[in-house]
């Protein structure tokens, strides 16, 4: 049965602290959605990759967070420095060539 | 640019009875449109798609839904309610002519199935 798998499940860090998630994409999805979620705002797109490349990154504060796919495997979100305002959890999410996306247990941030 | 709404942040339904949760959506050109649930400290769950054709779409767990061009929405359906449908729905939409696979999705409606 294969999962999008996110680490670390949870993250507690201080303001000013580089915080880094990764997923690890189901094998042979090319899409590979990031999200942001939380009470006030609800379910937030923040970035989008089709083959490894960036296709949409406008839901993303560009100052303090950056997304990259290293490779296949691997997508990686960075925020840095980090805020008190970026709490919420972070879902990864992919995708094979339709439109259905499967969606990883997420990251629960909280910067103190 | 494409949206959804989802009018009601909760809907209380007892358990055997039959549930609706609503969505309506704003798109230019032929909608995509989704279902998505999500349980406790978990990630979203695909539940079923409408892309074309048929306007009742069934999906996972007895769930189903109906799609309405002239009213422009997508409500979700299941004919008897379980406690353990009890979650977070979120109806989403990808408008086709975007060419991208993004979507958007609504703010969520919380179902709580009483026993």
């Amino acid at each position: 049965d294969a999962r999008v798998t996110q680490t670390p499940r949870h993250k507690v860090t201080e303001m000013g602290q580089e915080v880094t998630m990764r997923c690890q994409p189901i094998l042979g999805h090319n899409t590979v959605f990031w999200y942001r979620q939380t009470m006030m705002q609800g379910l937030e797109l923040l970035a989008y990759f089709r083959n490894r490349a960036p296709l949409d990154d406008s839901g993303m504060p560009k100052d303090r967070f950056s997304a990259e796919m290293p490779d296949a495997t691997l997508a990686t979100l960075k925020i840095q420095p980090s805020e008190p305002r970026d709490s919420a959890v972070y879902f990864c999410a992919s995708g094979p060539k339709s439109d259905t996306q499967y969606f990883g247990p997420g990251t629960r941030l909280t910067v103190l | 640019a494409q949206s959804v709404a989802q009018p009601e942040d909760q809907v209380n339904v007892a358990e055997g009875n039959p549930l609706t949760v609503k969505c309506t959506y704003s798109v230019s050109g032929n909608p995509y449109l989704f279902w998505y649930v999500q349980y406790p400290n978990r990630g979203l769950q695909f539940l079923l798609k409408y892309i074309t054709g048929d306007n009742l779409v069934k999906g996972s767990y007895g769930f189903e839904a109906e799609f309405n061009k002239s009213q422009t929405s997508f409500h979700l359906k299941k004919p008897s309610a379980l406690v353990s449908d009890s979650a977070l729905y979120f109806c989403a939409v990808r408008d086709v002519n975007t060419g991208f696979q993004k979507l958007v999705f609504g703010t969520g409606t919380r179902l709580l199935v009483s026993p």
